[in-house]
């Protein structure tokens, strides 16, 4: 079946440092690749995408590119904000619509 | 827009008592998914409906669990009876299709059962 790695957390870095958030699949076929934020007390919602390989996909200075060769999908960031505190997932779409999220990535940034 | 929209936000209750958790999805979304969030389990997709129709309830914990989808603009989780380990937060999310489309979340409903 299908499968998200993301990289473990928590992540606590200081305020305008890199960020980087490793995320791997397994999936058949050519699945839609996903970052999804969700911030303290609310639901998920949609970071970046990317449907198609070679793809990258951006957001409020947030990057990930579709490595089909490597399976991946790694964010970054080049210099993080105390606001994006938040917890990160990384999910798939694959073919038949069927979608997995990773088991999500906290990310807390100091002033 | 209003977005997915969920009731109650919060709700304590106490051991044994039915618990309904309500969602109504964004217009012209065609399915619908209800997700449990716990510290310990992660985030778990319980079932979701397509046109109404539940096309895939095995994430359901138990059979003190269910779901409805009566019409389009309104959908309903039960747990009967309710238990300590039914605490977790509960979202609705809705999509127009889901191959490689967007699923867009509600707030959550955060149950605590005693």
């Amino acid at each position: 079946g299908n499968s998200v790695t993301q990289m473990e957390g928590p992540v606590t870095l200081s305020e305008e440092a890199f960020l980087t958030i490793n995320c791997t699949y397994t999936a058949t076929g050519y699945p839609s690749l996903f970052w999804y934020v969700q911030y303290p007390g609310e639901g998920l919602q949609l970071l970046l995408k990317a449907t198609k390989a070679d793809d990258k996909g951006s957001n409020k200075g947030f990057e990930a590119t579709y490595r089909k060769e490597t399976t991946s999908f790694h964010l970054e960031k080049g210099s993080v904000q105390v606001s994006d505190s938040a917890v990160y997932f990384c999910a798939l779409s694959d073919e038949e619509g069927k979608s997995t999220f990773g088991d999500g990535t906290t990310l807390t940034v100091k002033p | 827009d209003a977005g997915v929209i969920q009731s109650p936000r919060h709700e304590v209750t106490e051991m044994g008592q039915e618990v309904t958790l309500r969602c109504k999805p964004i217009s012209g979304h065609d399915y619908l998914f209800w997700y449990r969030q716990t510290m310990m389990r992660g985030l778990e997709l319980l079932i979701y409906f397509n046109n109404n129709v539940p096309i895939d309830d095995s994430g359901m914990p138990e059979d003190r669990f269910s779901a409805k989808m009566p019409n389009a603009s309104f959908s309903t989780l039960k747990i009967q009876p309710s238990e300590p380990r039914d605490s977790a937060v509960y979202f609705c999310a809705s999509s127009l299709r889901v191959a490689g489309n967007t699923i867009y979340f509600g707030e959550g409903s955060w149950l605590t059962v005693v």
